[in-house]
């Protein structure tokens, strides 16, 4: 069975830049999240997904940070402009039910 | 108060040794509780769940929850260098039809050998 997939592995952006990571789930999962996780920290929610709605997204920050499932398989996540506060590894899980259970290989973002 | 607490560590311990680490939670009506691992440079993987008051045996690894008290651990039997990792806490709870997922910063372990 084929894990969780992200692109990039790795991105290096100025700030005020846009970027964008994709996620592809296992097969058959209905739910995805898009995780933030900065150095020495857990991984913090941005967005939940349950097919291709919206379960959680209420620490997305909304000005900069956008994400969309599309048929409910694979997802975007979007940042657009960068801030130096936003270098992280993002993670993206899925799972079959609320509790995520396998993580993809994350992008670690760096602005600078 | 943060909602998952976890000592940072690291806690090193010698090959071969009992590893107990810990988690407390605020939340009352917190539900089920899970333990990963994450190697450095790596992604969390899943390695314990428990819901319920008690013990949970998987392996050399045992979660205990103690609900009244607030707390979870996870005690690692004869370690492993290749335990050597961070291990992070999870409390999943249903706020206003809401399900919360929350990870705790992490315990980093050290087993030497």
């Amino acid at each position: 069975e084929a894990g969780v997939a992200q692109s990039p592995r790795y991105k290096i952006i100025e700030k005020r830049q846009s970027v964008a990571f994709w996620c592809n789930p296992i097969s058959g999962h209905a739910t995805l999240y898009w995780y933030q996780q900065i150095l020495g920290q857990g991984p913090k929610l941005l967005i939940q997904f349950q097919n291709n709605g919206v379960v959680d997204d209420s620490q997305l920050p909304k000005d900069r940070f956008s994400a969309e499932r599309l048929k409910g398989v694979d997802s975007t996540l979007k940042i657009q402009p960068a801030k130096l506060e936003d270098s992280a590894v993002y993670l993206c899980a899925s799972s079959l039910d609320n509790r995520p259970r396998y993580f993809g290989p994350g992008t670690r973002l760096t602005v600078t | 108060q943060k909602e998952v607490e976890q000592n940072s560590g690291p806690l090193s311990v010698p090959e071969g040794a009992i590893a107990s680490l810990n988690c407390t939670y605020s939340d009352r009506g917190s539900q089920s509780f899970f333990w990963y691992r994450q190697y450095s440079g790596k992604s969390p993987e899943l390695i314990m769940f428990i819901y319920s008051n008690g013990d949970k045996e998987d392996g050399r690894f045992t979660a205990q929850l103690n609900k009244a008290s607030q707390y979870v651990s996870l005690l690692i039997r004869d370690s492993q260098p290749s335990d050597s990792a961070t291990y992070l806490c999870a409390v999943h709870h249903t706020t206003s039809g809401t399900y919360k997922y929350i990870f705790g910063t992490g315990t980093r372990l050290k087993v030497l050998a």
